[in-house]
């Protein structure tokens, strides 16, 4: 079965600067990867998610980068906030519609002022 | 974004005896997922449950276990049986909407004594 790998697993920045978090899944044909943030004691929210048939996909500070041949996607954070401080899961899935999803081990991202 | 109502939110249980979770969703979905969250740790999917059959569990989780029951496109129970401590941990539901991005429940978070 499908087996995602994702680091590092704690990530610690300045204020203002970029986070990268990256990973990787054995399953070729998976085809769907999200990002989820999780703040402590709180739900999992998507944060960004990007299809096989996309290389990258951006939402304002937020960028997601996809390479199909290496089978690994990465989180890549701008001009980070205190806010943006929580645990990150990256996942994958396959097929069409609802299907399961296999997460990461999760990045514990902290972001100093 | 989906409405999925979980309870409880959290107990706190004996050893040896059982807690049934219910997810309640603000409409109807063919699917809805079990996942658990070890402390300080990743989700991991316990079962698949579709309305009108039995659900479908991941290697390592069985139904004696963890049985669920899916009376319909709304609604789903988990139950957690002869629990020890190891089975402290935080039980999601999910859903998707619009089978295009999955959606968790605020969590169940169990401690068993």
């Amino acid at each position: 079965g499908e087996n995602v790998e994702q680091h590092p697993s704690t990530l610690s920045v300045q204020e203002g600067d970029s986070a990268v978090i990256k990973c990787t899944y054995s399953d070729s044909a998976s085809n769907y990867f999200p990002w989820y943030k999780q703040e402590l004691g709180k739900r999992p929210q998507l944060i960004i998610d990007i299809r096989s048939n996309v290389g990258e996909k951006k939402d304002q500070r937020i960028a997601v980068t996809l390479n199909k041949t290496a089978k690994h996607f990465s989180l890549h954070i701008t001009e980070t906030q205190p806010e943006d401080s929580a645990v990150y899961f990256c996942a994958a899935s396959w097929g069409q519609g609802a299907q399961k999803l296999v997460f990461g081990q999760g990045t514990r991202l902290t972001i100093n002022p | 974004s989906a409405v999925i109502s979980q309870k409880p939110s959290r107990d706190i249980c004996q050893r040896g005896t059982s807690l049934t979770i219910q997810c309640q969703v603000d409409s109807q979905v063919t699917m809805m997922f079990w996942y658990r969250q070890q402390p300080g740790q990743s989700l991991t999917l316990i079962a698949t449950a579709n309305q009108g059959s039995e659900a479908t569990y991941e290697s390592g989780f069985v139904i004696d276990k963890f049985p669920i029951s899916r009376p319909n496109l709304t609604f789903s129970t988990l139950t957690v049986s002869n629990m020890s401590p190891e089975d402290s941990s935080i039980y999601l539901c999910s859903v998707w909407r619009g089978n295009t991005e999955a959606f968790f429940g605020q969590g169940t978070r169990l401690t068993v004594v």
